[in-house]
Parts: structure tokens; C-alpha cells; sequence
């Protein structure tokens, strides 16, 4: 079967550093995305990693290591807004999306 | 620019009523998506529209859901009967290209409460 794996729940704190690991076990790849979603909100997107590698966006960068089945969302210098869900999503072979549960986010001063 | 639009935003019902979800994509997005999401189970897809034919839709739970694409800038998604279950938040999103490598932006939701 198909699996993405992420931890349930993470707290960090205002102003360090979180990582948020993602793995995955689908029928091919080709694509991983990360996306947030604030409580009550909509998903929004925030990167999209194809190659192996680093990814950076301001604040936020992703990393993939497809011979691993893995990649990380790093959030640097955390603020309170950050606090959130963070989805993984892989695009498998049949170029299907699954979705991961999702990282719950929790920032405290 | 107008994000994808969804309406209503907060729909409460009871048991056996007929609900229809409805959503215009971004103008010029030729891909739409109904997704269902839930504390539980999280989000699923429920069905893929690409070019207003729905490609997929092995994630319709079973025959009291439907959905409509009639043109490129309305969809319908449809619960008849409603039951307590189908209690959920719906997102549609929609996406430039097909298929699941492109971004999607997803609308606000709809909050489904079946009583």
C-alpha cells in the first residue's frame, strides 16, 4: 500500500529552528509537496520538491532525498503565525496525490 | 485575483436532506478538485475533474455523492441523503495543468454539520 508518514503533533519555540520529517512509501514518485494550514483555514503551498536536494524560500526550506523516501520542511527563526498544520503530499507514479496526515505545529513564546 | 470561491461556507442540515456544495475555480485552471477532510481521517480526495470530465473518482464514499462540472467555472459536489458521517469540512481546489504535479489552491471550505 501506499503510506506517508509524518509526527503527529511538534512544539518549538518562538525565534529557533524545527524540522518536520516527512517519509514515504508509494508506487513510484514523481513530486513531494509540502503545504500549511492554519486552523479553520485552507491548505496554502509552500514548496515542491522534484530532485533531490535543498529547496530554499525565505524562512523555510524543504529538502528531498528520493533514494531515501525522504524529506524534511525546515522553519527557521519561528514566529508565533507559523504555528500550524504541515501537510506532505507525493505524487505517485499513476500520478495520484497522497496526502500525509500531518505535522500539528505548536510555537510557544 | 479571485482565489477559488466556495459557497456556502457553513452549511447545517439534518439527516436525509439533500446538501449541494458548489465552487468556481481560478479562471483559467484546468484542473478541479472536491477533497473532505476530517479530524479522523484527515484529507481525502474525493474526485478529480480535468478539463470538466472527471477523471477520477474512486474516492466518491458511494452513490449518495455526486458531482458536476458543467463548464470550465462551476462545480457542484452533492449529498442525497445526507447522514451524521458526511459531517466534514469540503475544500475544492484547482490547479493550471492536470494531473496531481501542479500547485493547488484550495478555497475556504465548507463546513458540513449533519444532524
Amino acid at each position: 500500500g501506499q503510506n506517508i508518514d509524518q509526527p503527529t503533533e511538534m512544539t518549538a519555540t518562538e525565534g529557533a529552528i524545527v524540522q518536520i520529517n516527512c517519509t514515504y512509501q508509494t508506487s513510484g514518485f514523481n513530486g513531494l509537496f509540502w503545504y500549511q494550514q492554519h486552523a479553520g483555514e485552507a491548505p496554502t503551498f509552500l514548496s515542491y520538491n522534484v530532485l533531490d536536494g535543498l529547496e530554499e524560500k525565505g524562512r523555510f526550506s524543504s529538502f528531498l532525498s528520493r533514494s531515501k523516501g525522504y524529506s524534511y520542511l525546515l522553519l527557521k527563526e519561528l514566529q508565533m503565525k507559523d504555528s500550524a498544520s504541515y501537510l506532505c503530499a507525493v505524487t505517485d507514479s499513476n500520478y495520484q496525490l497522497i496526502w500525509g496526515a500531518g505535522t500539528k505545529l505548536i510555537i510557544k513564546p | 485575483d479571485a482565489g477559488v470561491i466556495q459557497s456556502p461556507r457553513h452549511e447545517v442540515t439534518e439527516m436525509g436532506q439533500e446538501v449541494t456544495l458548489r465552487c468556481k475555480p481560478i479562471s483559467g485552471h484546468n484542473s478541479l478538485f472536491w477533497y473532505r477532510q476530517t479530524m479522523m481521517r484527515g484529507l481525502e480526495l474525493l474526485i478529480y475533474f480535468n478539463n470538466n470530465v472527471p477523471i477520477d473518482d474512486s474516492g466518491m464514499p458511494e452513490d449518495r455523492f455526486s458531482a458536476k462540472m458543467p463548464n470550465a467555472s462551476f462545480s457542484t459536489l452533492k449529498i442525497q441523503p445526507s447522514e451524521p458521517r458526511d459531517s466534514a469540512v469540503y475544500f475544492c481546489a484547482s490547479s493550471l495543468g492536470q494531473g496531481h504535479t501542479d500547485t493547488q489552491y484550495f478555497g475556504p471550505g465548507t463546513r458540513l454539520t449533519v444532524l
